[in-house]
C-alpha cells in the first residue's frame, strides 16, 4: 500500500535556526498537509496545500513557517526561527481530494527538538 | 468551529476481553467522523471513517465504529483486543464543504493486560 513518508524521523536543531521537514506525499495525491502534535497533547491542524498554493492555515502556522512543493514529490515544511515552543512531533498527510469520502493518510512524523 | 471529546484519558483493558473506546463530537451538520490509531513512534494509521449510509462502519484489525446522531457520538468497539492493540486512539472530525484540517481529539491510551 502507497505511503506518505517524512525525513528525517528526527531533527535537532538551535533555537533561532531555520529547519526544513521533508514529506513525501502518496503519488496521485492532490492534497496535502501539515500537523503538529506536541508530547502529550492532540494532533492540532498546521496547513493544507492545494494546486501550489496554501488552502487553508490554522492561527499555529504565522509568518515563520512556510510551506513548499519544489518538485513533484516533495512536500516540505519551512520554520525560519525555531522557537523551544516548536518542538513537537510533525505529521505530513495526503488525500486524493479534501477531507470527505478520500481520507488523510499520514506519514510517520519527524520529531524536532529545539535545544 | 468543530470539537472533539474523548472522555477517557487511559483504558485498561484484560486481553481477550471487549473493548469501547468513547468520542463525542460537536459540529453543526454531520461531519465526517475517522478513528486513527498511533502505536509508540509511529504515526496515524487511519482504522475506520464514516462519511454516510451505515451508522455501523467496519474498519481494519477488526475495529467498528457506530455513528449515533442523537447522542453526537462515535464510538470504536472491538470485540477480543490483542495485546498488539496496545496504543494512543484518536477520534477526528471533518467538516463538510468546510476546512481542509481534521480536528481530533485528546486520544485515548489502551492499555492491555495479560
Amino acid at each position: 500500500e502507497p505511503e506518505v513518508t517524512q525525513t528525517p524521523s528526527h531533527q535537532v536543531t538551535q533555537m533561532g535556526q531555520e529547519v526544513i521537514l521533508r514529506c513525501v506525499p502518496i503519488s496521485n495525491h492532490l492534497y496535502f498537509y501539515w500537523y503538529r502534535q506536541i508530547l502529550g497533547q492532540k494532533v492540532e491542524f498546521l496547513v493544507s496545500f492545494y494546486n501550489n498554493e496554501i488552502s487553508e492555515k490554522s492561527e499555529i502556522f504565522d509568518d515563520q513557517f512556510s510551506v513548499e512543493r519544489p518538485d513533484g514529490s516533495n512536500f516540505t515544511l519551512k520554520i525560519r526561527s525555531t522557537k523551544l515552543e516548536d518542538s513537537a512531533m510533525y505529521f505530513c498527510a495526503s488525500s486524493l481530494h479534501r477531507t470527505g469520502d478520500r481520507p488523510q493518510h499520514f506519514g510517520d512524523g519527524t520529531r524536532l527538538s529545539i535545544l | 468551529a468543530q470539537s472533539v471529546t474523548q472522555p477517557d484519558i487511559h483504558i485498561t483493558v484484560s486481553e481477550g476481553a471487549s473493548l469501547e473506546l468513547r468520542c463525542n463530537y460537536s459540529y453543526g451538520a454531520t461531519p465526517y467522523l475517522f478513528w486513527y490509531v498511533q502505536s509508540p513512534g509511529q504515526g496515524l494509521q487511519l482504522l475506520l471513517k464514516y462519511f454516510s449510509g451505515d451508522t455501523l462502519v467496519q474498519g481494519i484489525k477488526g475495529f467498528e465504529a457506530e455513528f449515533k446522531r442523537s447522542q453526537s457520538s462515535f464510538n470504536l468497539r472491538k470485540p477480543s483486543v490483542h495485546w498488539s492493540d496496545a496504543a494512543e486512539y484518536f477520534c477526528a472530525v471533518g467538516a463538510r464543504g468546510g476546512a481542509d484540517g481534521l480536528t481530533f481529539g485528546k486520544g485515548t491510551h489502551l492499555i492491555i493486560q495479560p
